[in-house]
């Protein structure tokens, strides 16, 4: 299953509403998950099953979608919100595929 | 606190072999499923290799199946990784992962806790 994101990068100003898209070749339902990686760290799980905050993850943060269509929205962006989102599909069995990720940056 | 920490990151030749492990605390690892997500220079996430609990079931990408062997030592809380015939394209950090799925029966779906990750280079 490959997964495709759009953009792959963006600049937006602190307090933007900012939106991820990330798009399935086939369907996957809802076994669709975010990460955040900031440079030089590892990843880290954003949201789970589509729409679901992983515990501790700001509520600005928020994300929807079933099937082949996904999104992942920050209703604010924040400085800290500097990272790579990437999108990753778990249906079925492996191989687990990841987005090619998109690069948050400031404006 | 869970943590997971790699180790065995080298600098190795073509055709050469490494060991790479991940010791983790701070959960029953008898428990959970575990995977190898790799990070070539610059690139995305790349999937490599899973093993469940009992090693019941293990998974490849295909590009290092028969090249790979995803173990684990659950006495000892470590997580193992061995390559073999490393290629240029290997290059890459290597970070273990725990998944969400700690129960019978169930099945993983994200990479819930990640390593700070090893770097592995393959040249000459």
């Amino acid at each position: 299953i490959q997964m495709t994101q759009s953009p792959s990068s963006l600049s937006a100003s602190v307090g933007d509403r900012v939106t991820i898209t990330c798009r399935a070749n086939q369907f996957i339902d809802t076994f669709l998950h975010w990460y955040q990686q900031k440079p030089g760290k590892a990843p880290k799980l954003l949201i789970f099953a589509a729409s679901s905050l992983q515990s501790g993850v700001p509520s600005r943060f928020s994300a929807s979608g079933t099937g082949t269509e996904f999104s992942l929205t920050i209703s604010s962006l924040q400085p800290d919100d500097v990272a790579t989102y990437f999108c990753q599909q778990s249906f079925s069995t492996p191989p687990w595929t990841f987005g090619q990720g998109t690069k948050v940056e400031i404006k | 606190e869970v943590q997971l920490v790699e180790s065995g990151g080298d600098l190795v030749q073509p055709g050469g072999s490494l060991r790479l492990s991940c010791a983790v605390s701070g959960f029953t690892f008898t428990s959970y499923w575990m995977s190898w997500v790799r990070q070539a220079p610059g690139k995305g996430l790349e999937w490599v290799a899973t093993i469940k609990p009992d090693d019941s079931e293990i998974y490849y990408v295909n590009s290092v199946k028969g090249r790979f062997t995803i173990s684990r030592a659950n006495t000892k809380d470590s997580l193992y990784l061995h390559m073999d015939n490393l290629r240029a394209e290997d290059t890459a950090v290597y970070f273990c992962a725990r998944h969400d799925c700690g129960g019978i029966g169930c099945f993983p779906q994200t990479f819930e806790y990640w390593g700070q990750g090893t770097q592995v280079t393959v040249a000459s």
